[in-house]
């Protein structure tokens, strides 16, 4: 099935320091969006993206919607503890159902104080 | 996560029983998904309803796995003869409009068969 190539799997840095994070895909997204889980949590929507290279903020985090409409990427900047977890893209098929979302496969972030 | 409760939080099965897991959506929400997390991987889609109606279980085994989404109640998903392989968490997500952007998600039901 279709899947979504995310990179790194597991990051661990010092606090301050900037983060990037992207996924790839073979296939063709119309709509990109960055989730975090925290453990025992559900994943929370951090940022969206509906358009070819958008480019959207949201605090700290960066997001961008590539050009091809098959990748994207995250950027945390400054980075604190509290930014530990699970970080999921996912992305809505172009011309699929507009219910459903493709999941990577996850970035661990840890970051030590 | 906005309103959507899922319960249990935790459920054991021994292999062969049923497990069922429910969700109540946020008020005012009549769209439904499930997505199954297996242990150290992303979600995967299985089930999105509407009040009542099944819109689209592309993502649901053929078979041992139903889901509802009564006029009233929450949405149920059931698992029938559980096997270890059904071990995972399964979370749910509720929207207003259907559109999967504006949907949150539940704290999830950590399923294990044992």
């Amino acid at each position: 099935g279709q899947q979504l190539n995310q990179s790194p799997q597991s990051m661990f840095i010092q606090e301050g320091e900037d983060v990037s994070m992207n996924c790839t895909s073979s296939s063709i997204f119309n709509t990109w969006l960055w989730y975090k889980q925290d453990p025992g949590e559900g994943p929370v929507l951090l940022i969206a993206l509906y358009k070819a290279g958008e480019l959207t903020s949201n605090g700290r985090l960066t997001a961008q919607f590539g050009i091809t409409r098959k990748d994207s990427f995250l950027n945390i900047s400054a980075s604190i503890p509290s930014d530990v977890g699970i970080y999921f893209c996912a992305g809505q098929v172009l011309g699929g159902a507009t219910n459903k979302l493709i999941f990577g496969t996850g970035t661990l972030l840890a970051v030590q104080p | 996560n906005a309103g959507v409760m899922q319960n249990p939080r935790h459920l054991v099965r021994r292999r062969g029983q049923e497990a069922r897991l429910r969700c109540s959506p946020v008020k005012g929400h009549s769209h439904v998904y499930w997505y199954r997390q297996l242990p150290e991987e992303g979600l995967k889609f299985m089930v999105y309803l509407q009040k009542e109606n099944i819109i689209d279980e592309s993502g649901m085994p053929k078979e041992r796995f139903s889901a509802e989404f009564p006029k009233e109640g929450p949405s149920i998903l059931r698992i029938q003869q559980v096997v270890r392989g059904d071990s995972a968490a399964y979370f749910c997500a509720s929207s207003r409009t259907g559109g999967i952007t504006e949907a949150f998600f539940g704290q999830g039901t950590r399923l294990t068969v044992v």
